[in-house]
């Protein structure tokens, strides 16, 4: 089966450094996914890694390990703004492509 | 990226209406559009895979007879919450997949059922 287990909360300062972790339990691996979701908004596109190592992406940078079922995201230079839920996502089901999302984890910045 | 678009983005219905919710891409021609839900602090969650001019592919558990899925063009899939109940309230997402296998979400649309 299929699983994703993500920290439900995080807390950073405005201008640090935060990673938020996700590990995968997957069968068959296409790729992992982040997202991003305000309150009450859809989610939107961060990244695809289904290659080992890191993507930097501006001031969002992707990291994969497929031997360890592993991901990260790491976010630089925080801000406000940057307060919201990170969901870490797996496809699954084939050539469908159907998403498992984890639960999100809840960043909150601080002044 | 893919422009999705979700109409109505909210919609309060009494108990026991019927209550559609379409899907739209905007710039590009999709074959396969996919539904989700979320309930409050819960992360989303599949209902069905909406092939164009198919019928739909349910996730465990979904009543495909209270949630009817129409995709009758590649730009345009609808969602009908059929005899709605307060336990359907909830936020409903609609989403494509591009060539890339990158999935591009709408807006959402917020239901609630009195």
């Amino acid at each position: 089966g299929q699983n994703i287990d993500q920290p439900t909360e995080m807390t950073a300062t405005e201008g640090a450094i935060v990673q938020i972790n996700c590990t995968y339990q997957t069968s068959g691996f296409n790729g992992l996914f982040w997202y991003q979701q305000h309150a009450g908004e859809a989610p939107t596109f961060l990244s695809y890694n289904v290659l080992d190592g890191l993507e930097e992406k501006g001031r969002f940078s992707s990291f994969l390990s497929r031997s360890k079922g592993y991901s990260y995201l790491l976010l630089k230079e925080l801000q406000m703004k940057d307060s919201a839920s990170y969901l870490c996502a797996v496809p699954y089901g084939g050539a469908t492509n159907k998403l498992i999302f984890g639960t999100g984890t809840l960043l909150a910045v601080q002044p | 990226g893919a422009v999705v678009s979700q109409h109505p983005s909210r919609v309060i219905c009494k108990s026991g209406t019927s209550v559609k919710i379409e899907c739209r891409s905007l710039d590009f021609q999709a074959t396969t559009m996919f539904w989700y839900r979320q309930f409050p602090k819960q992360s989303l969650m599949l209902m069905a895979t909406s092939n164009e001019g198919s019928k739909a592919t349910y996730e465990q558990g979904v009543e495909k007879d209270k949630f009817l899925i129409n995709h009758a063009s590649l730009t345009l899939s609808t969602l009908t919450v059929t005899s709605a109940h307060p336990e359907d309230s909830s936020f409903y997402i609609c989403s494509l997949m591009t060539p890339a296998d990158t999935q591009y979400f709408g807006p959402g649309t917020r239901l609630t059922v009195l």
